[in-house]
């Protein structure tokens, strides 16, 4: 599986946007690009999915760059409830197929 | 949206007891779940892959014979804990795909005593 790389943590202010990088050099033509964010003592969640074009849905947008190497979850305003692990993952495979989770993004939000 | 109930949420065992933990897709059909375990402050790592009607893939260093998984129909899968230890104390989750997207259990917490 191709590799994603985050930063270990990030910090925003409530009501403020969050821009989450994620980079991912050797992605494959069919790579679809997926982020899930973890709360505490939860399961991951689903937040938002995409190929090449940029995604929107009532959670979050995701941009991604023109070479694919690299994308960005935007959370267009922190509520103290987005505080969780955010994680970048790259999924070929279909339904069928396992995702391999990385360290991911502890997404801090101050009141 | 799809879901996935995952029980028990919580479970303390005496070790060298089994524990199993089950695993349902509540509105739609899957033929392929997956089992992870996260420790604290870990990310999720794979432990197998479900299949339903035929035998578990399991990941390269899970034990088989230790962590047994079945898939008897479209909507359930299990995953039993055989002769616990203390170090199988985790947090246990599992996952399935409804088509679009990935939607995960509210994961199992085993502590074994």
């Amino acid at each position: 599986d191709a590799k994603t790389t985050q930063p270990n943590s990030m910090e925003s202010n409530e009501e403020e946007p969050v821009h989450l990088p994620c980079n991912h050099s050797t992605i494959s033509g069919t790579d679809y690009i997926h982020w899930y964010r973890q709360l505490p003592s939860q399961g991951p969640e689903y937040v938002i999915h995409g190929l090449t074009s940029n995604v929107n849905n009532r959670m979050a947008s995701l941009a991604i760059a023109e070479d694919r190497k690299s994308s960005t979850l935007i959370l267009h305003r922190a509520t103290l409830r987005d505080a969780a692990v955010y994680y970048c993952i790259l999924n070929s495979g279909g339904s069928n197929y396992k995702l391999t989770f990385g360290k991911g993004t502890l997404l801090t939000v101050n009141p | 949206g799809a879901v996935v109930s995952q029980h028990p949420s919580r479970v303390i065992c005496k070790s060298g007891t089994s524990v199993k933990i089950e695993c349902r897709s509540l509105d739609f059909q899957a033929t392929t779940m997956f089992w992870y375990r996260q420790f604290p402050k870990k990310s999720l790592m794979l432990m197998a892959t479900s299949n339903e009607g035929s035998k578990a893939t399991y990941e390269q260093g899970v034990e088989k014979d230790k962590f047994l998984i079945n898939h008897a129909s479209l909507t359930l899968s299990t995953l039993t804990v055989t002769s616990a230890h203390p170090e199988d104390s985790s947090f246990y989750i599992c996952s399935a795909s409804p088509g679009d997207g990935y939607t995960f259990g509210s994961g199992t917490r085993l502590t074994v005593v």
